[in-house]
């Protein structure tokens, strides 16, 4: 059993920064090592978009073109903790941010709660 | 405009069958068998429902299924029950390192 909590999110001006974290908590046997890991936003009353992933070991990263540049997604595998650094945030970026766990092939299989991001003046 | 394309709504009666479709290009759902699909209620996270386009994953009724042919998926839900009524969306793996959704159905049980 895996579960994700999201944490970090908030009210921000255009052009600022937040740093979103995800922690997992994981049955023993399970390692949060071994998990890919995601990040997908949804703007209020929109659809699902991804924004990013991360392989094990933290070594690959791939970003939506939206989000190129501006959002870093990194991972602390010491605390099971997957972050997304938010930077020149813009009011589109406005939406609810969930982190995932991949089963393959971004297919993700395990959802947190997500976690409020606004952005506006 | 999402890379999917899916009816934003879709309806049925109780104890009746409906069928979703997804549509993409060759490059999304044509190209790979990485389909999957995900339930949401409101104001809840999204639920991992099928994924190589029609395996479930533990847990979920064999009352939800899915297909595929060429650059078409489908998620069909059979033996209607109340709770079924929430969004439904596609997501297929868009090679280069990408995921693409679709942009979302609403089912209403009738």
């Amino acid at each position: 059993e895996v579960q994700l909590v999201e944490s970090g999110g908030g009210l921000v001006q255009p052009g600022g920064s937040l740093r979103l974290s995800c922690t997992a908590s994981v049955d023993s046997g399970v390692s949060f090592t071994t998990f890919e890991m995601n990040w997908v936003r949804q703007a209020p009353g929109k659809g699902l978009e991804w924004v990013s992933y991360i392989s094990t070991r933290g070594d690959r990263t791939h970003y939506a073109d939206s989000v190129k540049g501006r959002f870093t997604t990194s991972r602390d595998d010491a605390t099971n903790s997957l972050f997304l650094q938010m930077d020149s945030l813009r009011v589109e970026d406005t939406a609810i941010y969930y982190c995932a766990k991949e089963r393959r092939y971004y297919e993700l299989e395990n959802w947190g709660q997500g976690t409020l991001v606004t952005v506006s003046s | 405009q999402s890379a999917l394309t899916q009816p934003p709504s879709a309806s049925g009666s109780l104890g009746q069958s409906v069928a979703i479709s997804c549509t993409g290009t060759s490059s999304d759902v044509g190209g790979y068998n990485y389909v999957s699909w995900y339930q949401q209620h409101p104001g809840k996270a999204p639920k991992f429902l099928l994924y190589e386009v029609s395996k479930r994953p533990s847990g979920v009724p064999d009352r939800f299924s899915g297909s595929k042919s060429g650059n078409t998926a489908s998620l069909t839900v059979s033996g209607l029950q109340v709770e079924d009524e929430a969004y439904y969306y596609c997501s297929s793996f868009a090679g280069i390192n990408k995921l693409v959704f679709g942009g979302g159905t609403k089912l209403t049980v009738l």
